[in-house]
């Protein structure tokens, strides 16, 4: 089929900066959301997840938001490195759904040096 | 973590010819495998859901009579796209899931297999 050539939002941070991505889910009905990262050329890459009854968790160095109220959910990464650069997707499933894994946009995260 | 083992990592192949994708995982059994597909700049779509033993669902869209997909073991699923042509040329990614699809469910990604059709 046609291909059409979307353009990834981008993030620029500053390296050692906070960043802070987001993404807004479809599903009222989702019950799990995922953060995946991915570098160019590699599959997804597990972050970090929250459950649906829960509205913050913290792993290392990220911490997930999540707000039902709005569907938003929102990665934050504290004392960005370059090595956190890379294309961001949440993630949502929903196990009422036959529990199908249903991936955002995406986004771009670009460290200056 | 668990590891699905995906392969080849890249593949060049002329109009007309067939190219099989393996996804393997490497350390468990998985009776639910995904397969993706991803062009430049976009998002994972959701191609087709391989259940072990039994035939695959295929989202809305997606001609399973062009992209085979067998999952005869609980380790492996095979994704054959037959009859390659230049629009077939993206990312193909397979995943692999732990649990029965409830709360207890992970998934495992593997690295993709970028296929170029000439």
């Amino acid at each position: 089929g046609e291909n059409v050539g979307l353009h990834l939002p981008t993030l620029s941070v500053q390296e050692g900066d906070n960043s802070i991505i987001n993404c807004a889910y479809s599903n009222s009905a989702s019950d799990y959301f995922i953060w995946y990262k991915q570098e160019s050329g590699k599959g997804p890459q597990f972050i970090i997840d929250i459950r649906s009854n829960m509205d913050k968790r913290q792993g290392q160095r990220v911490t997930v938001l999540l707000n039902k109220t709005v569907k938003h959910l929102s990665l934050q990464i504290a004392a960005t490195q370059p090595g956190d650069s890379a294309v961001y997707f949440c993630a949502e499933i929903s196990y009422s759904s036959a529990s199908k894994i249903i991936f955002g946009s995406g986004t771009r995260l670009s460290i200056r040096p | 973590g668990a590891v699905v083992s995906q392969h080849p990592s890249r593949v060049i192949c002329k109009s007309g010819t067939s190219v099989k994708i393996e996804c393997r995982s490497l350390d468990f059994q998985a009776t639910t495998m995904f397969w993706y597909r991803q062009f430049p700049k976009q998002s994972l779509m959701l191609m087709a859901t391989s259940n072990e033993g039994s035939k695959a669902t295929y989202e809305q869209g997606v001609e399973k009579d062009k992209f085979l997909i067998n999952h005869a073991s609980l380790t492996l699923s095979t994704l054959t796209v037959t009859s390659a042509h230049p629009e077939d040329s993206s990312f193909y990614i397979c995943s692999a899931q732990i649990g029965t699809g409830g709360r207890d469910e992970k998934l495992f990604f593997g690295s993709g297999t970028q296929l170029s059709v000439l």
